[in-house]
């Protein structure tokens, strides 16, 4: 069965450190790994797109790496601030183009 | 570009009543998809369209039909309601290519079953 595991399920921090959030996968024929933030009672926005050829992409203070081999990616995000907090979803995309979530990490970040 | 809309926002059904959803995306993607958000399940693909004129089952489409008679819409139907299918519904689309495929989300309609 396909899954995603998002680890922790929970997380607040103080404004201003660094942090990772974890996702890991079953299946290793995925085409592209994409990390969404979805903030309360909103839809989803796109943050980063690895595709399966590449190991990590970087947006401003977010960097995202993928492992195919070990079914892992991560999440990170420097300096964090209350502007950060969200919901942070993790999905890999299969051959028809559908992509399979994780529940997610809720992320607080605390001034 | 309005990217992806969907209307309506807000629903009140009873059950065994009927409705549609229209999903619709200005970017000329060829890959449009319906997923439904329940609390603790995550997203779930409900059905999905690789092309107008083209339709395919997700993971639960049992209780939804869908059409993609133009390549800009993308309809999800309940013909018989059921408190079930209260959840949030969020449409996507996506071209994809050489292994890319990023997926841009609508935002959301919440419908309630009673």
């Amino acid at each position: 069965k396909q899954e995603v595991t998002q680890i922790p399920a929970a997380l607040s921090v103080p404004e201003g450190e660094n942090l990772v959030l974890n996702c890991s996968f079953t299946d290793s024929a995925i085409y592209n790994l994409q990390w969404f933030r979805q903030d309360p009672g909103k839809g989803l926005t796109s943050l980063l797109l690895i595709q399966s050829s590449q190991r990590e992409q970087t947006s401003g203070r977010l960097n995202a790496s993928l492992d195919k081999s070990s079914g892992r990616s991560t999440l990170y995000i420097a300096a964090s601030q209350p502007g950060d907090s969200a919901t942070y979803l993790c999905a890999y995309g299969g051959s028809q183009g559908n992509l399979i979530f994780g529940k997610g990490t809720k992320l607080s970040v605390k001034p | 570009n309005a990217g992806v809309t969907q209307t309506p926002k807000f629903r009140v059904l009873k059950t065994g009543q009927s409705m549609t959803l229209l999903c619709a995306q200005d970017m000329n993607h060829e890959y449009m998809y319906w997923y439904r958000q329940d609390p603790g399940m995550g997203l779930r693909l409900i059905h999905y369209s690789v092309g107008e004129g083209t339709t395919a089952k997700g993971e639960v489409p049992d209780g939804y039909n869908v059409s993609r008679l133009k390549k800009q819409n993308f309809l999800l139907g309940l013909e018989s309601a059921a408190p079930s299918q209260t959840s949030v519904y969020f449409c996507a689309s996506s071209f994809l290519q050489g292994g890319y495929n990023e997926q841009f989300f609508g935002p959301g309609t919440r419908l309630t079953v009673l």
